[in-house]
């Protein structure tokens, strides 16, 4: 079945650093792809998303390409900050339901 | 956007009791509500998706009599956790899209600890 795998976390970085965080998924078709993002306490967000091949999402800085080839939709920040610091999560669209991966916390230090 | 509350935040409760979580669309109609739920450092395993005034259809190897999902009304959807046990200790999350391929927005997670 349909699945996405991401790096395993914490991602401890300091302060207006490069944040990369993988992801790949498995899946028939050519799914929509979407990061969400968890702050302490609040629900899952939607961060950012692409529809097809090629196509790049970005938002708040942040940055995800849609690798057909590679079957991957990592995440990308050129300069990341303190309020940065949540859990990510990469995830996929089949049939209307999503899939997630397990998430990946990020710890962003002054 | 669209705000999804869910309540409570946390709960405990004894073994053998039922427990449930409301989900609310505060301010849209959901015509779709779909309940994970997440064990640690694991992904969002989907339960099931519930559509307003119809069966919810259950995930593979969820138990339906086990997680009684109901979704009465447009703003409402609610998972009852019956006769509870240990192992059902975990983190909860509802979420609620408007329909079809729409925006799917998410509650904030209901911690349920069986002891």
């Amino acid at each position: 079945g349909d699945s996405v795998t991401q790096m395993e976390g914490p991602v401890t970085l300091s302060e207006e650093a490069f944040l990369t965080i993988n992801c790949t998924y498995t899946a028939t078709g050519y799914p929509s792809l979407f990061w969400y993002v968890q702050y302490p306490g609040e629900g899952l967000q939607l961060l950012l998303k692409a529809t097809k091949a090629d196509d790049k999402g970005s938002n708040k800085g942040f940055e995800a390409t849609y690798r057909k080839e590679t079957t991957s939709f990592h995440l990308e920040k050129g300069s990341v900050q303190v309020s940065d610091s949540a859990v990510y999560f990469c995830a996929l669209e089949s049939s209307y339901k999503l899939i997630f991966g397990s998430g990946t916390r990020l710890l962003v230090r002054p | 956007g669209a705000v999804v509350s869910q309540h409570p935040s946390r709960v405990i409760c004894k073994s053998g009791t039922s427990v449930k979580i409301e989900c609310r669309s505060l301010d849209f109609q959901a015509t779709t509500m779909f309940w994970y739920r997440q064990f640690p450092k694991q992904s969002l395993m989907l339960m099931a998706t519930s559509n307003e005034g119809s069966k919810a259809t259950y995930e593979q190897g969820v138990e339906k009599d086990k997680f009684l999902i109901n979704h009465a009304s447009l703003t409402l959807s609610t998972l009852t956790v019956t006769s509870a046990h240990p192992e059902d200790s975990s983190f909860y999350i509802c979420s609620a899209r408007l329909g079809g391929n729409t925006e799917a927005f998410f509650g904030q997670g209901t911690r349920l600890t069986v002891v």
